[in-house]
């Protein structure tokens, strides 16, 4: 069975400040995807970025990008120069490319501080 | 505007009372599916559908029913519900749910909150 593990329960980073976040995932498939998730206190899941795992190049979306490394089964999330709509839990997912089920890790919650 | 809509968006009952969330998209989406989330746990999934009447189990189904009517509907069905299925519950669909289903990015509603006394 696939698994997801975020090993860091919380983090925290000064506004301005880099962050990485840390994920791992276990598969014996060739082909998937994997994404991470940004959770509000609003509860709504957003899509913040995602990476197939066909692709070498690191995924990029503004200020977050992807440490990719597909050996060592790692996906971690950076967020340059944090801002305070940073604060939230994010997930780390994991879908095959045949099935349609996310496997969630079980979040970092993510502190942004003056 | 695109979106999944759920709803009740809270709702606390009682042990045993037989309940109903709903959830609806408007993108033509072929997937959808139920998952729950729980602290120390992420989201785990309960049910999905690849296509109008084909459903089936996740990795948590029991004590859940579902049905696929029709292509933008999918309740979640709590029969009996139990002081366990306390949770906090999100739809998710995506365009298409069949071998290529995995690249497809999931969109998600924006939860219902769940307490069973």
């Amino acid at each position: 069975a696939q698994t997801v593990t975020q090993s860091q329960p919380e983090m925290s980073v000064q506004e301005a400040e880099t962050v990485t976040l840390s994920c791992t995932y276990d598969t014996s498939e060739s082909d998937y995807y994997l994404f991470w998730y940004k959770q509000p206190p609003s509860r709504q899941m957003i899509l913040v970025i995602r990476q197939e795992a066909y692709k070498q190049q690191n995924a990029t979306e503004n200020r977050f990008s992807v440490n990719f490394q597909k050996a060592a089964k790692s996906f971690s999330l950076k967020i340059s120069d944090s801002q305070l709509g940073d604060a939230a839990m994010y997930f780390c997912a994991y879908n095959t490319g045949t099935a349609s089920k996310l496997t969630f890790g079980t979040g970092t919650r993510l502190q942004v501080t003056l | 505007e695109a979106q999944v809509t759920q709803n009740p968006r809270y709702l606390i009952t009682v042990t045993g009372k037989k309940l109903t969330v709903t959830c609806s998209q408007n993108m033509n989406h072929e997937y959808m599916s139920w998952y729950r989330q729980d602290p120390g746990l992420g989201l785990r999934q309960i049910y999905y559908s690849m296509n109008v009447e084909v459903t089936d189990k996740g990795d948590v189904p029991e004590g859940y029913k579902v049905s696929r009517k029709e292509k933008r509907n999918f309740p979640l069905i709590l029969e009996s519900p139990s002081p366990n299925q306390t949770s906090l519950y999100f739809c998710a669909s995506s365009l298409v749910g069949t071998w290529a289903g995995g690249r497809e990015t999931q969109y998600f509603g924006p939860g219902t909150r769940l307490l069973v006394l």
